[in-house]
């Protein structure tokens, strides 16, 4: 079955720590998504590449960095300059072009700092 | 900056009752709607999208409609079960050079009591 998949579930980070989140879909899509949600928070948007090797800023962008060397995969590093890391991330994955589609999302990495 | 917003953060409704989810945009260049379910700890999944030269889609039990004049979108969903109990975000398509950028709502939290 083709889908979008994230790991860890679960991940801790120590004050100072850098920590990569993984994202890894096999739907064939060109456009992927990385967001944040807290609690009882709607969706913002870190970072989204709409092809390989190229990426943008989405709106707090500020602590994260992203890659997009494979069309597959879209990992997002927290860094250590993120000082509010712990929250719920999430990865979606979308066709691109016109019209425009909805997404697939990932069942999201839940981050602790501890 | 234009952005989609919700007219009611919480709705609670008896098992077997219609429930509607009402949901405001601002953007009168959106083109693309889409409505997610989020439960908790999970990703949000698909419901239903619409395309602005609609007025309405169904789907199995449930329902978008889609009014241009008053940039309003609601979600009805019919014999409310207390599985449909969630998170649910409506979307809508940005448009322009961010074309294809889904930009989210805050959610709205439907409680179905048995």
């Amino acid at each position: 079955d083709g889908g979008i998949t994230q790991s860890p579930k679960y991940l801790f980070r120590k004050e100072g720590q850098n920590v990569t989140l993984s994202c890894e879909q096999n739907l064939n899509h060109d456009a992927m998504y990385w967001y944040r949600q807290d609690p009882g928070q709607g969706l913002r948007l870190i970072y989204y590449s709409q092809i390989v090797n190229d990426f943008q800023k989405g709106d707090i962008a500020e602590g994260y960095s992203v890659s997009r060397e494979k069309k597959e995969s879209f990992p997002l590093t927290v860094t250590s300059a993120q000082k509010n890391p712990t929250a719920f991330y999430l990865c979606a994955s979308s066709r691109s072009g016109h019209p425009p589609y909805g997404y697939t999302f990932g069942s999201g990495t839940r981050l602790t700092v501890v | 900056g234009e952005s989609v917003g919700l007219h009611l953060p919480t709705l609670s409704v008896q098992e077997g009752d219609n429930s509607i989810i009402n949901c405001a945009y601002s953007n009168s260049a959106s083109d693309y709607f889409i409505w997610y379910k989020q439960e908790s700890g999970k990703g949000p999944q698909f419901i239903i999208d619409i395309r602005s030269n609609m007025d309405k889609r169904q789907g199995q039990r449930v329902t978008v409609l889609l009014n241009k004049t008053v940039k309003h979108l609601s979600l009805q969903i019919a014999a409310t079960q207390p599985g449909d109990s969630a998170v649910y975000f409506c979307a809508e398509s940005a448009g322009g050079t961010s074309y294809g950028k889904l930009t989210f709502g805050q959610g709205t939290i439907l409680t179905v009591h048995p």
